[in-house]
């Protein structure tokens, strides 16, 4: 069945640093791929999407591109921030709202 | 806009008893969708509606139901409720197409005891 794998947390970085949080995908047929992020005692936000190979999805600085060849849709920062602390999902859809979601990966951000 | 509102926020049951979880999704959004995010883990797929009709199932047993209104809110239900569906309860609303994005609301944060 579909799935979603993205790297195990919690990541700890320094401000400023580099982000790099892999995910690759296991699905049929041609599914959107989204980014969604969890602030602490808030609900779940769409980060940024891509609905098709090679579509690149970005917001507030992150990227992720969608690799069809590598089944893959890593989100990338180049210079996080405090605010970035926050439960990282990679999510998957192929039909109607069922959305599959990895298991998340926490970000803390250090000053 | 008022987004995604869910209630109640928190919520303690005993085991053995029933529990009615509530969305009113945004304005304009048909579907509305149902997600169990047990601690540590990421959202997993209950229910969806669209239109007042059950479109799709995740795997849950039969204690779990749902349904939509004519206004497109939703209750969700668990009857005999264990000690393993304490979570976080998360309702989502879209436009019901398959690139629409989910806005999902806070959460009933249930407790089973």
């Amino acid at each position: 069945g579909d799935s979603v794998t993205q790297m195990e947390g919690p990541v700890t970085l320094s401000e400023e640093a580099c982000l790099t949080i892999n995910c690759t995908y296991t699905a049929t047929g041609y599914p959107s791929l989204f980014w969604y992020v969890q602030y602490p005692g808030e609900g779940l936000q769409l980060l940024l999407k891509a609905t098709k190979a090679d579509d690149k999805g970005s917001n507030k600085g992150f990227e992720a591109t969608y690799r069809k060849e590598t089944t893959s849709f890593h989100l990338e920062k180049g210079s996080v921030q405090v605010s970035d602390s926050a439960v990282y999902f990679c999510a998957l859809r192929t039909s109607y709202d069922k959305v599959i979601f990895g298991p998340g990966t926490s970000l803390s951000v250090i000053p | 806009d008022a987004g995604v509102t869910q209630s109640p926020t928190h919520l303690i049951k005993t085991r053995g008893q029933h529990v009615t979880l509530r969305c009113s999704p945004i304005s304009g959004h048909k579907s509305v969708s149902w997600y169990q995010q047990v601690l540590g883990q990421g959202p997993q797929f209950i229910f969806q509606y669209y239109e007042k009709e059950e479109r799709g199932r995740g795997n849950f047993p039969d204690r779990f139901s749902a349904r939509q209104f004519p206004n497109y809110s939703s209750e969700l239900n668990v009857n005999a409720l264990l000690l393993g569906d304490s979570a976080l309860y998360l309702c989502a609303s879209s436009l019901g197409d398959r690139n629409s994005p989910l806005h999902f609301g806070n959460g009933t944060r249930l407790t089973v005891t």
